[in-house]
């Protein structure tokens, strides 16, 4: 079974612009989280996913967004980045519909902005 | 408050035992975690503990949870090189959501 896959690997931005990243879940998977890893605040949940539907959201601002289709996979979206915007982006999916148990994540996307 | 506490640190020698200990401060915890992150990877699950038991083994990793004291450790026996990385505890507080707040990160520095 193939893991949890994150598109691109790595990625780099000029401040102002945007980004889309995107995770494709472990096959089944219905649950997707989104964190974002720095060396200064370390692993910070953004958001998660069940069903197509924001199930829970961090403390990020609004320039921070995310959404789930139906096939599970996710994407999530920057606008107007900023330099510390710039992260390992994770994204982890789950296959227990009530939360809590088995997570696992992808590779991350490295994001840098410039 | 949400804060999961690690130590930043630990070197052991190989072949001997490793124990990292992380505390926690909501007694409503769910779920906890062993995260393990080698450099330019994502995180790899090691082994999570319900919050109504106080041990679990798996093979060379055994957890242990004093949930009077809120503490968590990861005993590693026989630690080898390839062990070296940086370790997380993470807790799952809320039902019916896959939220997880992460400890700071304790990195393992194994020699020979």
């Amino acid at each position: 079974k193939a893991g949890v896959t994150q598109t691109p690997r790595y990625l780099i931005k000029t401040r102002g612009q945007q980004v889309t990243l995107s995770c494709s879940p472990i096959s089944g998977h219905r649950s997707v989280s989104w964190y974002q890893q720095t060396p200064g605040q370390g692993l910070q949940f953004l958001f998660e996913y069940f069903s197509e539907t924001q199930r829970n959201k961090g403390n990020f601002p609004g320039r921070f967004s995310g959404r789930q289709f139906s096939n599970s996979r996710s994407e999530m979206n920057v606008s107007t980045l900023e330099l510390g915007d710039s992260a390992l982006y994770l994204c982890a999916s789950s296959s227990v519909d009530r939360g809590g148990n088995e997570q696992y994540f992808g590779p991350g996307t490295r994001l840098t902005v410039t | 408050g949400e804060d999961v506490e690690q130590s930043l640190f630990l070197s052991v020698r190989e072949g001997d035992s490793s124990v990292i200990n992380c505390t926690y401060t909501d007694s409503s915890s769910t779920y906890l975690y062993w995260y393990k992150q080698e450099p330019g990877a994502g995180l790899q699950l090691l082994t999570y503990i319900f919050s109504n038991m106080d041990m679990k083994q798996d093979q060379r990793l055994t957890v242990l949870l004093n949930k009077k004291d809120k503490h968590l450790s990861l005993r590693i026996a026989d630690t080898q090189t390839g062990d070296s990385a940086i370790y997380f505890c993470a807790e799952s507080k809320i039902p019916n959501t896959d939220k997880l707040i992460f400890g700071t990160g304790t990195r393992l520095q194994v020699f020979p």
